[in-house]
């Protein structure tokens, strides 16, 4: 079946460090998107991107986090300078289209760690 | 900000129980998703509801979602040891808007 896969699992970095979080998207979806989770909170939206372009994405989002599609198959989210309090679950989700039939499929999260 | 609340917030139970929970919002969503997640692991989609009112079912899963638009109910028979974890509904607002707003979340346990 089918699925999304994030790498590494764990990244432990150091405070003010850059880090990119690396993920392949399901083959034929066509959106994609980072979410993110601090522990024991609820899942948060942070962008979505669809056809080379970022469509959405929340205050979260701001100068320091960037997403890019370099191929085509891996999606990228780079945070540039990280802070203590980007320390979360990282999760990368696909869906193919909306209101045919499919929803989002996540991913197995990347646990980023800043200390 | 568009909220979704779920209740309850946990639920213990015996095996072999039923389970409902829930979802509201003020605001209306065009779709509704539940998701279940273990710990340490991403989302598992479960059900995905695109119409109001439309009741829909996965094995021992069944959900619907509210004519209003506004909530969805996800229901689990006879429970089993491996359905324990956290449930999240999810809603889309906008189609052509892919922004996902989860929910606060349903902790299930079962109790031996």
């Amino acid at each position: 079946e089918p699925e999304v896969t994030q790498t590494p699992s764990h990244q432990v970095t150091q405070m003010g460090q850059e880090v990119i979080l690396r993920c392949v998207p399901i083959s034929n979806h066509l959106y994609f998107y980072w979410y993110r989770q601090i522990l024991g909170q609820k899942v948060e939206f942070l962008v979505s991107f669809y056809n080379n372009e970022i469509s959405e994405k929340s205050e979260i989002f701001d100068d320091q986090f960037s997403v890019e599609r370099p191929d085509g198959s891996n999606f990228t989210l780079k945070i540039r300078s990280t802070k203590l309090e980007d320390s979360a679950m990282y999760f990368c989700a696909s869906s193919e289209r909306w209101g045919q039939g499919g929803g989002a499929f996540f991913g197995q999260g990347t646990r980023l760690t800043v200390v | 900000g568009q909220q979704l609340n779920q209740s309850p917030q946990s639920m213990f139970i015996q095996e072999g129980e039923d389970v409902s929970m829930n979802c509201t919002s003020s605001s209306i969503f065009n779709t509704w998703l539940w998701y279940k997640q273990d710990p340490g692991e991403g989302p598992v989609l479960l059900i995905a509801l695109y119409k109001a009112g439309e009741l829909t079912s996965n094995g021992r899963l069944t959900a619907q979602f509210g004519i209003t638009r506004k909530d969805s109910f996800l229901n689990i028979s006879a429970s089993i040891p491996s359905d324990v974890g956290i449930y999240f509904c999810a809603g889309l607002r906008d189609f052509g808007n892919e922004k996902l707003t989860f929910g606060t979340g349903t902790r299930l346990t079962i109790i031996p």
